[in-house]
């Protein structure tokens, strides 16, 4: 596609439950980086990788959140036994090699009740 | 630590007035420096980037942003605001070699006729 794309856009979910956030950079770009953003706060870094491998993982705030890129290509962001605090929006960006100007996706509203 | 600071949370500007959101940045060394804009429901887009040379630097929509080292500022102008530019600004700092962008907490921009 022409950007971005994230699936779901909105995902409600009980506490305690897995959920899988997916999404599908730009053909061709190497760079994908997650970041999630809490309510009337800026994006926060969780992870980026350069190909198929996690380069920083360091943003992920605790071992329940996981998230892979298999083919270097679609990534998808896991997070296990959910809590209510992991309520935010969830935003991919890819860019072209990571030294490049990063586009976003328009998120995943993750809400755990 | 490395942070970016946006210190107006809310800004209300007339349709046609000039507008400047603030950013200040505070990081061992200039990093590399953003603004991006995000509208409801919408994915972040940048508007512009300074990485080095001339500190005033055009972006798209008609806005501008003038960096000052001795400031530690990079704050975002537009002479005449449109009703369209509601939405959230955020400012985000970039550092040499790093993967991740430091974002604001961001600005809400309120257009009134």
């Amino acid at each position: 596609g022409a950007g971005v794309s994230q699936t779901p856009s909105n995902k409600v979910t009980e506490k305690g439950k897995y959920v899988e956030l997916r999404c599908d950079p730009i053909s061709g770009h190497t760079a994908l980086y997650w970041y999630r953003q809490s309510l009337g706060q800026g994006p926060e870094f969780l992870i980026y990788f350069q190909g198929t491998g996690a380069a920083d993982d360091s943003g992920l705030p605790n071992d329940r959140f996981f998230a892979v890129r298999p083919e270097g290509s679609v990534s998808t962001l896991k997070i296990q036994r959910t809590e209510r605090g992991d309520s935010a929006v969830y935003l991919c960006a890819s860019s072209l090699n990571g030294a490049s100007e990063a586009f976003f996706g328009q998120g995943t509203r993750l809400t755990v009740v | 630590a490395q942070s970016v600071t946006q210190p107006d949370i809310h800004i209300t500007v007339s349709e046609g007035a000039s507008l400047e959101l603030r950013c200040n940045y505070s990081y061992g060394a200039t990093p590399y420096l953003f603004w991006y804009v995000q509208s409801p429901g919408q994915g972040l887009q940048l508007l512009l980037k300074y990485f080095s040379g001339d500190t005033l630097v055009q972006g798209i929509k008609g806005f501008e942003a003038e960096f000052k080292r001795s400031q530690s500022s990079f704050n975002l102008r537009k002479p005449s605001v449109h009703w369209s530019d509601a939405a959230e600004y955020f400012c985000a700092g970039l550092l040499t070699g790093a993967n991740n962008l430091f974002f604001g907490t961001g600005t809400r921009l309120t257009v009134i006729p």
